[in-house]
C-alpha cells in the first residue's frame, strides 16, 4: 500500500535561513509525489509534483523538492524563509497506480513550519 | 483563475439530520475528489468521481453518498450525522484521472454536529 510519513511534526526556522521540511515514501510501483501547504481555515494549495525525470522539483513561491529514489524521500525545501511561509505542509502519495481510478491522494500527517523573524 | 467552489462555507447541524455539501469544480475538470478533515488530522479520502462515475471510494460511512452531475459539479449527502462528522470538507478537482495530474482543492467547508 502507499504510505507517506512526515517525521517531523514541526518545524522552527529563522527568517532567511532555509528550510527543510522532510517526508518519506512507501510505493508499489513508480512513485506520483505531491507537496500541498495549508494555511489556517483555507484549502489545500498545490505547490510542486514529481511525476518522472529530474530528481530536482522546483514548484511555487520559490520551494523546491528533491526526490532520492535510495532513501524513499522527498523533502521539500527553499533557501531562504519568509515569515508567511509559516503554515501546515502535507507531502502526498497517489494512492493508486491504475490510471482514471480516481487517483486519490494519501497526505503525510502534516508538518507545522513556524518560520520567525 | 477560476479555482474549486464549495458550498456551504459553514454549517452547523444537530445530531441525526442530514447535510449536503456541495463542490463547483474547476471550468472543464471531470475528475472531483471528496477528502475529510479532522482537528489537528491530515485529509482523509472519502470518494472521488471521474466523468460522472464513481472512480474510487475510501473511507465513506454508509451513512455518506455521493453523486457528480451532469455538469461536473457534485454534491455529498450525509444522514444521520453523528458528532464525530464533525470535519472539515474539502472538494478537490483535477482534469482527468491521470496520475500525474495535480489537484486543486477547494476552501471547504467546515461542519459542525452539535
Amino acid at each position: 500500500a502507499q504510505s507517506v510519513a512526515q517525521p517531523e511534526d514541526q518545524v522552527n526556522v529563522a527568517e532567511g535561513n532555509p528550510l527543510t521540511v522532510k517526508c518519506t515514501y512507501s510505493v508499489s510501483g513508480n512513485p506520483y509525489l505531491f507537496w500541498y501547504v495549508q494555511y489556517p481555515n483555507r484549502g489545500l494549495q498545490f505547490l510542486l509534483k514529481y511525476i518522472t525525470g529530474d530528481n530536482l522539483v522546483k514548484g511555487s513561491y520559490g520551494f523546491e523538492a528533491e526526490f532520492n529514489k535510495s532513501q524513499t524521500s522527498f523533502h521539500l525545501k527553499k533557501p531562504s524563509a519568509l515569515v508567511s511561509d509559516s503554515a501546515l505542509y502535507f507531502c502526498a502519495v497517489r494512492g493508486t497506480v491504475i490510471y482514471n481510478q480516481g487517483g486519490k491522494l494519501i497526505f503525510g500527517q502534516g508538518t507545522e513550519l513556524s518560520v520567525k523573524p | 483563475a477560476a479555482g474549486v467552489i464549495q458550498s456551504p462555507r459553514h454549517l452547523i447541524k444537530e445530531k441525526r439530520e442530514t447535510a449536503t455539501l456541495k463542490c463547483y469544480p474547476i471550468p472543464r475538470h471531470d475528475t472531483v475528489y471528496w477528502y475529510q478533515q479532522g482537528p489537528g488530522q491530515d485529509p482523509q479520502f472519502l470518494i472521488s468521481f471521474y466523468e460522472k462515475m464513481q472512480s474510487d471510494k475510501g473511507s465513506i460511512p454508509d451513512r455518506f453518498s455521493a453523486q457528480q452531475f451532469s455538469d461536473y459539479h457534485s454534491e455529498l449527502n450525509m444522514s444521520s450525522l453523528e458528532l464525530g462528522d464533525s470535519a472539515l470538507y474539502f472538494c478537490a478537482s483535477s482534469s482527468g484521472g491521470g496520475l500525474h495530474r495535480e489537484q486543486y482543492f477547494g476552501p471547504g467547508t467546515r461542519l459542525t454536529v452539535t
